[in-house]
Formats: C-alpha cells, structure tokens, sequence
C-alpha cells in the first residue's frame, strides 16, 4: 500500500531555534499534503492544508509565520516551527490523500521536544 | 458545530475476549466515517471506512457498523490480542470542497491484558 514518511521521527531542541519536519509520499504523488498536531491524549488537530506549487492554507488559529510549510515537489511537504518555544512540544503528523476515493495515509509522526 | 465523540475512553480487557467501541458524531455534511487504530508514537493506520449507505464493515477481526440515522458508529474487536492495545479513533469526514475535511474524535484508549 501507500506509504508516507516522516523525517525526523524524533526531534529534541533548545527554546528559539526552528526546526524542519519532512513529509514525503514514497510512491505516489500528492498535491495535497496534511500537517496535524497532537498533544498527549488528545486528538489530531488539523493546522494546515499543504498545496503544492501555491501557498499553503492555515486552519484558525494557526500562526502562518510560525508554522512555515512549503510543498516543494509532488512527494515532499515541510513543516518549520521557527522560534520554537516549549508549548510548541507536541506529536505532528502529516497525511496525504491516496488515489481511491477518500483514501488518507499517515505518515508516523514526528516528536518535537522543546527545551 | 461539527464533533466526533468516543465512549469510552479508556477501556481494559483481558487477552481473547471482545469488547465494542463507540461513536457519535454531530457533523454536516457527512462524507463517510473512518475508524483507525493508533499505536503510541506512531501516525493512525486505516481499519475501515463507511460511506452513508454502508451499515457494517468488517477489516479481519475488526467490524464496524454505522447507523446514519442515529449518527452512531461502534467499532467491535473479537478475540482481542495483546497487539490491539492501542488508541482506536473514529474520524468522520465532511464535504469542503474539493478535498474533505477529517474531524477526529478523542479515541479510545485499549489495553489488552494476557
């Protein structure tokens, strides 16, 4: 089946340095990629809409300069977090949408820790 | 307002038996409703989706059933094994546009006991 990974899987930083998340769909192309947060025991919570070749779409509430997104190529979606700060601490996952009709992979996640 | 919610949420049962997950959903308009089974530290992964006609959906020991009228869906796990523990969440996707939106519920967090 599809899959969809994530770089790097677990991620450890010091407070006001940005850090990179990649996304990538490994054999398939998609236009559209997800970005989703999740804190402990709580759900996913959407923060942004990955479009490639245009600018990304931020759910309510998410900052767009804080949360950077550039959807380079077909297979390939970056999150940055810039300035992180430790509230910024959480679970983020992306998603793509697959070839069948309302198909979604999810990539395994990545687990920033912000000091 | 647009909500996906699970009962319960957490749940403790021993290895080999059955137990049923539940959910109710408030959301327009409906696309079709996805359960996925989330290990700790990792991305969901798929067991089953419904459309509205669909009433029930079976993934091996998985079954899902959903009732459109009522907007409730349950999940049903036979003969549970120690690799089920995990967060079982139940996501309803709604029409926005070109792409569907995904609502999440909390999940429901599974432990399977020997």
């Amino acid at each position: 089946g599809a899959v969809v990974s994530q770089h790097p899987s677990w991620v450890i930083c010091k407070s006001g340095t940005s850090v990179k998340i990649e996304c990538r769909s490994l054999d398939f192309q998609a236009t559209t990629m997800f970005w989703y947060r999740q804190f402990p025991k709580q759900s996913l919570m959407l923060m942004a809409t990955s479009n490639e070749g245009s600018k990304a779409t931020y759910e309510q509430g998410v900052e767009k300069d804080k949360f950077l997104i550039n959807h380079a190529s077909l297979t390939l979606s970056t999150l940055t977090v810039t300035s992180a700060h430790p509230e910024d601490s959480s679970f983020y996952i992306c998603s793509a949408p697959g070839r069948g009709a309302d198909t979604q992979y999810f990539g395994p996640g990545t687990r920033l820790t912000v000091l | 307002k647009n909500q996906v919610e699970q009962s319960p949420q957490s749940l403790i049962i021993l290895e080999g038996k059955n137990c049923t997950l539940q959910c109710n959903y408030t959301v327009s308009p409906f696309s079709n409703l996805r359960w996925y089974k989330q290990d700790t530290g990792r991305g969901p992964v798929s067991l089953t989706i419904m459309t509205f006609s669909e009433n029930t959906k079976s993934n091996g020991r998985y079954t899902a059933t959903l009732d459109a009228d009522t907007k409730q869906s349950s999940l049903h796990i036979t003969a549970s094994q120690l690799s089920d523990s995990a967060s079982y969440i139940c996501v309803v996707s709604i029409v926005r546009g070109a792409t569907n939106k995904l609502i999440f519920g909390t999940g429901t967090l599974l432990a399977v006991q020997p």
